[in-house]
């Protein structure tokens, strides 16, 4: 049974923070990864993919892997109002589309 | 990126009849997939659809529930048959794209 999990929130963080997102996986096959913002009422966007060990960076937002741990995180730096979202890990073993697996998703509070 | 379209955003409808939830996809892909999100919940798999042959459905998605055609590389259909109030959800068209899954609106869909 793949499995994505996914600290459970809400998460609250002060406007300016650093708000930590973070995800486990439980298949060490997996190959992708994933995290998707989701806004009440819309659907899922992607904010960053991370295919290799160590950290990505992209604006605020920074990808974290670490596949010995099975782990993922997100961090978003100077947390906005803007980000108040649900923020969905997601895991394949195959980047082309199939076997694409969620998280529940985490929801963020970035509060002014 | 791709530019998903679906038909309709929303719907209400009566237990009993079936709903068909059309989109469209500005690129040809190979694969399109169907999912589904329960209120407060994450993605759920319905089903895999490829251009000239039979839809793949994941564990506890059939067939005679959840019709699918895929009549070209940018276009599929997902009817929700014999509707009950447990069908209440948003359904999502997704595809994948240079490795990344992109997701259409997706159609609200309530049974009353």
């Amino acid at each position: 049974q793949k499995e994505v999990e996914q600290n459970s929130g809400p998460l609250s963080v002060p406007e300016g923070a650093i708000a930590s997102l973070n995800c486990t996986y439980s298949d060490r096959g997996s190959q992708s990864f994933f995290w998707y913002r989701q806004y009440s009422g819309k659907s899922p966007e992607l904010i960053m993919s991370i295919y290799s060990n160590g950290d990505k960076e992209d604006g605020r937002f920074t990808a974290q892997l670490n596949k010995a741990s099975q782990y993922v995180s997100l961090l978003i730096r100077d947390s906005q109002p803007s980000d108040s979202a649900t923020y969905l890990c997601a895991v394949t073993l195959n980047p082309h589309g199939q076997n694409f697996v969620f998280g529940p998703g985490t929801r963020l509070s970035v509060l002014p | 990126s791709a530019v998903i379209s679906q038909k309709p955003s929303r719907d209400i409808c009566q237990r009993g009849t079936s709903l068909t939830i059309q989109c469209q996809v500005d690129s040809q892909v190979t694969m399109m997939f169907w999912y589904r999100q329960q209120p407060g919940q994450s993605l759920t798999l319905i089903a895999t659809a490829n251009q000239g042959s039979e839809a793949t459905y994941e564990s506890g998605f059939v067939i005679d529930k959840f019709p699918i055609s895929r009549p070209n590389l940018t276009f599929s259909t997902l009817t929700v048959s014999n509707m009950s109030p447990e069908d209440s959800s948003i359904y999502l068209c997704s595809v994948n794209y240079l490795e990344t899954q992109y997701f259409g609106p997706g159609t609200r869909l309530l049974v009353l």
